[in-house]
């Protein structure tokens, strides 16, 4: 089974500064898609970011860009140049090309300081 | 375009009170899941509908039921509430299961069971 973990409970960063949120997965697939979700406050869920694993290049959404590192079975998360609308529950989610759902990890809370 | 809209927002209910929870897309999606999402935990698959017509169970189905109504419309049903049901409903669809397609999700229905 595939396992999601996100060991950052919770973090804050300036506004205007870089922040990266780590993520860790756990499979023997070798083909599968990653995914990072902002939840704020309001609750939505919305997409951040998408990678698929047979994809070398690192995924990149204007502030928001990932290092994926698939030797490692790492899935971080930078976010640069954060506002204050970052501030949200950022969670990690994994999905095999035959999955019918996400994994998702624990979730990590983002707090922008003004 | 609405997208994947929830009712009700917020219930309270009593053990043993059964309701369902109605969701309800409008970008011709095939699947539709229903997550649930509990504190300091990711959402976690309760039943999905891959296709109009058919459903299968998730992560957790126990005490719930789904009917996938039509295409757009997947709803959720208590038959018996209990306290361990108390979390945050997410309802999602996504064009076709298996694609990896990003899953799109309403807002959320906050469930109390007291």
């Amino acid at each position: 089974a595939q396992t999601v973990t996100q060991s950052q409970p919770e973090m804050s960063v300036q506004e205007a500064e870089t922040v990266t949120l780590s993520c860790t997965y756990d499979t023997s697939e070798s083909n599968y898609y990653l995914f990072w979700y902002k939840q704020p406050p309001s609750r939505q869920m919305i997409l951040v970011i998408r990678q698929e694993a047979y994809k070398q290049q690192n995924a990149t959404e204007n502030r928001f860009s990932v290092n994926f590192q698939k030797a490692a079975k790492s899935f971080s998360l930078k976010i640069s140049d954060s506002q204050l609308g970052d501030t949200a529950m950022y969670f990690c989610a994994f999905m095999k090309p035959s999955g019918q759902n996400f994994v998702f990890g624990p979730g990590t809370r983002l707090s922008v300081l003004p | 375009n609405a997208g994947v809209t929830q009712t009700p927002k917020f219930q309270v209910l009593k053990t043993g009170q059964s309701m369902t929870l109605q969701c309800a897309q409008d970008m011709n999606h095939n699947s539709m899941y229903w997550y649930r999402q509990d504190p300091g935990m990711g959402l976690r698959l309760i039943y999905y509908s891959a296709s109009e017509g058919t459903t299968d169970k998730g992560e957790v189905p126990n005490g719930y039921n789904v009917s996938r109504l039509n295409k757009r419309e997947f709803s959720l049903r208590l038959e018996s509430a209990a306290p361990s049901q108390t979390s945050v409903y997410f309802c999602a669809s996504t064009q076709a299961a298996g694609l990896q397609e990003t899953q799109y999700f309403g807002p959320g229905t906050r469930l109390l069971v007291l």
